[in-house]
């Protein structure tokens, strides 16, 4: 049971172009979400996030977007770099709890 | 130090051996988690530790798995018996706890043979 989905294993955008990536959870019950940025070999890097009480966050070209009534949220960047291919996690945690449900990932290439 | 550090980075182990897997986490931080990242897949929890207490060791796939963090700062993640489905990268995070960002080590993959 797959309660942190992300439905997009890959995803292709030019340089300066937005990046949008999505992800979707089961569990009304989460209310905190985080962003990852892994590159190969080394372990994820924290992006950005954002609690259940609103429903955008912003952090330079980094924005996530929460939608509770769809259980939806998404990673904006703009304007995407060939830097920022990666493979992106999305993670969910409920209250009173400390670990994260991770997402399977979605790999971002940016195309110079 | 100024992120988590996790050694070794790589581990080849025989099936049947036993390995110890180190992590050190962000100096002050009082929770630490271990995950298991399999090829293809997001990180899964194995167990959580806030200072030298296991709180949750829920996600520990069997009992040849064993965490502790003696002195609520280091941790090592032992595997007893390593089996080929123990493959996969192991990932340490500390944080300051709560409903906080956790920072990731680079990881141990660990291949069983």
């Amino acid at each position: 049971d797959q309660q942190v989905k992300q439905n997009s294993p890959s995803l292709s955008v030019q340089e300066g172009r937005i990046s949008i990536l999505n992800c979707d959870y089961t569990n009304s019950m989460f209310d905190y979400f985080l962003w990852y940025k892994k590159y190969p070999a080394e372990g994820p890097t924290f992006l950005i996030s954002i609690s259940s009480i609103k429903d955008k966050n912003e952090d330079g070209r980094f924005t996530v977007f929460l939608n509770k009534s769809a259980k939806h949220l998404s990673l904006h960047i703009v304007p995407s770099q060939p830097g920022d291919s990666a493979v992106y996690f999305c993670a969910a945690s409920g209250p009173g709890t400390y670990k994260y449900i991770f997402g399977t990932g979605t790999r971002l290439k940016v195309l110079a | 130090g100024a992120g988590v550090s996790q050694s070794p980075r790589y581990k080849v182990a025989k099936r049947g051996q036993d390995v110890a897997l180190r992590c050190d986490p962000i100096s002050g931080h009082v929770s630490l988690f271990w995950y298991q990242q399999a090829l293809g897949q997001g990180p899964e929890f194995l167990t959580y530790f806030q200072n030298e207490a296991q709180l949750d060791k829920s996600g520990l796939p069997s009992d040849r798995f064993f965490a502790e963090r003696p002195e609520g700062s280091v941790s090592t993640l032992k595997i007893q018996r390593t089996q080929q489905e123990d493959s996969a990268v192991y990932l340490c995070a500390s944080s300051t706890g709560g409903n906080t960002e956790a920072f990731f080590g680079q990881g141990t993959r660990l291949t069983v043979v």
